[in-house]
């Protein structure tokens, strides 16, 4: 089976920078991707990692640590419209791009 | 670019009503899904389909049905409701790995 493990709150002030923890445990690891949902919206794609190390896009980077089962998310510059929830999610052995969701954490970006 | 399309984005059923929820996507994907997501759980996936003709279970299917019609379209049915399954439904396609959502169809069964 599969388990994610996030924080369910983040409060960060605007300007600065946070870091949203995601561990898992999954029978075969294929990659672990990470989402942002608006309240009211739908979830839209971040970034992905399947090696480890850091991927770069923007304002958002995301680092993978295999042999620790562990990921981040982090964001810099903080934003208001930041203010949302993220999803870390790892894709299931299904040959079908199946992701299984962690429980998301939301992010409230403070003045 | 309308991307990922459902319908309807809002309903109210009664207890052992039944519906269907509709899904067309113009990426030519093939693979389509279908996520529920309820508060504090994060989306957990009903029925997905690796390509036309195909489809398979979840991790909570129980109460579903789906159908892939063709590569663009994939329905999702509750066949009698149960409060149980007050939910936003979510639909989502994909070719290489990247998910792609509809806005979601936010469904309460009274």
């Amino acid at each position: 089976g599969q388990s994610l493990e996030q924080p369910s709150e983040v409060t960060a002030v605007e300007g600065a920078i946070v870091q949203i923890n995601c561990t898992y445990q999954t029978s075969g690891f294929y990659g672990l991707s990470w989402y942002q949902q608006h309240d009211g919206g739908a979830p839209t794609f971040l970034s992905y990692n399947a090696l480890d190390g850091l991927e770069e896009t923007g304002r958002f980077s995301s680092f993978l640590s295999r042999s620790d089962s562990y990921g981040y998310l982090l964001l810099q510059e903080l934003q208001m419209k930041d203010s949302a929830s993220y999803f870390c999610a790892v894709r299931e052995p299904t040959g079908a791009n199946n992701l299984f969701f962690g429980t998301g954490t939301r992010l409230t970006v403070i003045p | 670019n309308a991307g990922v399309t459902q319908t309807p984005k809002f309903q109210v059923l009664k207890t052992g009503q039944s519906m269907t929820l509709q899904c067309a996507q113009d990426m030519n994907h093939n693979s389509m899904y279908w996520y529920r997501q309820d508060p504090g759980m994060g989306l957990r996936l009903i029925y997905y389909s690796a390509s036309e003709g195909t489809t398979d279970k979840g991790e909570v299917p129980n109460g579903y049905n789906v159908s892939r019609l063709n590569k663009r379209e994939f329905s999702l049915r509750l066949e009698s409701a149960a409060p149980s399954q007050t939910s936003v439904y979510f639909c989502a396609s994909s070719h290489t790995g990247e998910l792609f959502f509809g806005e979601g169809s936010r469904l309460t069964v009274l």
